[in-house]
């Protein structure tokens, strides 16, 4: 299995620029989220799915669009890149968004190492 | 906003060496999970803690979770190189993270 595989690695993004970064996992889990990570802050939730179809948002989503439309894929799409934008964004999943699921334990994705310049 | 502090945000010890890092809050979490991230790689979950004064052991790390579920701690004994890494708690089922402690156990 491959688990929580996240495209690209690095991107480096101009102002204003729109992209989309892909999460796909291959573990039929219910449950995908979107982090970033930065400096001195840990991880930051910015959007959740429980399920195809439905999302909702985390602590920062602004700035940030999400759809599922599938079990396995949950893309994280910046409208206009901003610099603040910059930093590493996580994928994560887990069987379900139930209590118990979200208490054993999430599979990351490696990253998406973001730099708008 | 349930917030957790972790300390020291740094430690570097030598191989063999014992530790202790923390995670705080004000708050009452009904678990807490505790996972290590090395370079350039995602968070890996080392364990949950769901029950108050509930101690668990994972080879050389000890983790407890506080009576009043507001605080954890986790306990290197015998450090080694291999442990080095960014240590992150997690509260609310993974949707509150702390900024980490980051260990370097030098040989």
């Amino acid at each position: 299995n491959a688990g929580v595989t996240q495209t690209p690695k690095f991107q480096v993004l101009k102002t204003g620029q729109s992209m989309t970064l892909q999460c796909a996992q291959d573990m039929n889990h219910e449950y995908m989220s979107w982090y970033r990570q930065d400096p001195g802050m840990g991880l930051r939730l910015i959007h959740y799915s429980v399920g195809a179809g439905i999302t909702d948002q985390g602590e920062v989503p602004n700035g940030y669009n999400v759809s599922r439309s599938t079990t396995e894929d949950f893309p994280l799409r910046l409208l206009s890149a901003a610099p603040s934008q910059t930093s590493v964004y996580f994928c994560a999943s887990s069987v379900s968004g139930t209590a118990t699921s979200l208490n054993y334990g999430y599979t990351f994705g490696s990253g998406t190492r973001l730099t708008v310049v | 906003t349930q917030l957790l502090e972790q300390s020291p945000q740094f430690l570097s010890i030598q191989e063999g060496e014992n530790l202790t890092v923390y995670c705080n809050s004000s708050s009452v979490f009904s678990s807490l999970q505790w996972y290590r991230q090395e370079p350039g790689e995602g968070p890996v979950l080392l364990v949950t803690v769901v029950t108050g004064g509930e101690v668990k052991k994972l080879k050389r790390l000890t983790f407890q979770f506080g009576d009043a579920r507001k605080d954890s701690s986790l306990h290197i004994t015998a450090a080694q190189p291999g442990d080095t890494g960014l240590y992150l708690c997690a509260g609310e089922g993974g949707m509150r993270f702390g900024a980490g402690t980051r260990l370097t156990v030098k040989p």
